[in-house]
Order: C-alpha cells, then sequence, then structure tokens
C-alpha cells in the first residue's frame, strides 16, 4: 500500500479555505484515495472517495493530478466545527486480506474564529 | 447510508477477564470488515482483516489467540480481547468495506484495570 505523507498540523480562520495535501509516491494503479475526519473518541468519518481528477460533493473536493502521486483534500469555508484530524487513506483493498491499510499520522486542523 | 454501529461504546473490566465487541453494518452487507487500535494521540493501526465466513487474516505482531474474531453473518464482526491487561487498554475501532469504501464504527473504548 503507498505510503501517505500529510503536514502534522494547520490553523486557519472561521469562513477561510483550506487545503491539506497529502503525498503518495508510490501509488498504485489499482489504488483509490480517500480522505477521513476523526474527532476525538469518535470513529473516522468518510469525507470523500476519488481515483483522478476532481471529485466534488457536499462538504469537500478532492483534486488529483494527473501522475495521482498527491491529492488536496479542500474544504471550502470552515467552521469552528471542522476542527479535527484528516487523514488520506491510498489503496485498492483486496478483501481475501493481507491488506497493509496504514494510516499516516493525519493533519490535525485547527480552526479559530 | 453505510451506517456502521460497535457495542459497546466503552467497556471497563478487570484483568485476565474477556471482553466482546460487535461490529455491525446496518443498512449493508459487508463480507469484509476491519479492526483498528487507537490509542491516544497516535494514528489508526490495523489489527486485522475479518471476511464473512472464513478465518480472520492478522497483520503482524497482533496475536490472533489474544484477539479473537468471528465473522459469522454479513452484517456483524466480533472482536473478543481474551485475558485483557491493562496494556490492551485503547479505543478499538472497527470498519466495514462497501465497494471500495471503508465506513468506520464510532469505536468502543476499553479500559482494563
Amino acid at each position: 500500500l503507498a505510503k501517505t505523507t500529510q503536514p502534522i498540523s494547520m490553523d486557519s480562520y472561521e469562513g477561510q479555505e483550506v487545503n491539506i495535501t497529502c503525498s503518495h509516491n508510490n501509488i498504485a494503479t489499482n489504488d483509490y484515495i480517500t480522505w477521513y475526519q476523526q474527532f476525538p473518541s469518535q470513529g473516522p468519518r468518510f469525507i470523500i472517495q476519488g481515483y483522478k481528477t476532481k471529485v466534488t460533493n457536499e462538504v469537500a473536493s478532492l483534486f488529483i493530478p494527473a501522475d495521482r502521486k498527491s491529492s488536496t483534500l479542500s474544504l471550502p469555508r470552515v467552521s469552528l466545527s471542522d476542527t479535527a484530524v484528516y487523514y488520506c487513506l491510498v489503496g485498492d483493498i483486496n478483501p481475501g486480506g493481507g491488506n497493509k491499510l496504514t494510516f499516516g499520522t493525519g493533519t490535525q486542523l485547527k480552526v479559530e474564529l | 447510508g453505510a451506517v456502521v454501529s460497535q457495542h459497546p461504546s466503552w467497556v471497563i473490566c478487570k484483568s485476565g477477564t474477556s471482553v466482546k465487541i460487535e461490529c455491525r453494518s446496518l443498512d449493508f452487507q459487508a463480507t469484509t470488515m476491519f479492526w483498528y487500535r487507537q490509542f491516544p494521540k497516535q494514528s489508526l493501526m490495523l489489527m486485522a482483516t475479518s471476511n464473512e465466513g472464513s478465518k480472520a487474516t492478522y497483520e503482524q505482531g497482533v496475536e490472533k489467540d489474544k484477539f479473537l474474531i468471528n465473522h459469522a453473518s454479513l452484517t456483524l464482526s466480533t472482536l473478543t480481547v481474551t485475558s485483557a491487561h491493562p496494556e490492551d487498554s485503547s479505543f478499538y475501532i472497527c470498519s466495514a468495506l462497501a465497494q471500495e469504501t471503508q465506513y468506520f464504527g464510532p469505536g468502543t473504548r476499553l479500559l482494563v484495570l
């Protein structure tokens, strides 16, 4: 599974757009890119998933360049409630097991007034 | 859609006892579920892959006789921590696979005294 690298932390203010980039140089052909949000003492929450180009849903956008060696999660207008840890997970899940699903360190986003 | 539940949400037990944690996919069937462990201020670590009707696949360093996994139906996987010790105290999180996406449960906080 592709190892991921993210910034450890980011700070922002309410109403700002936040972009969090994840590097995954060893991404494989069949790998998808998935972003999760985690609050303390809760399970990760699915935000968005993509394979290439751009994906947008009601909460975020995901930008993936042509070489797919990185991806950027874009949160359009953050609020205090977006303060959380954000993880990118890259992989092609093999239901047969032997998966190396490795979460990176994640990015602690802190949003202030 | 894609809701995963866990029970219990927290449990306190004495050292040497066994604890069972349930993971259920509420609105979809999941052939594959995953079990993670997360220590404070750390990322999620995959423990094992649970496949319905077959033996679980454990990650290196995870004792299969200590962490018993049973995936008896397409909506239920259980993790039993046998002969629990204080060092097993952690946050245990399951996820269920729907197509290429993992959906996570809310987690179970285990405290072993």
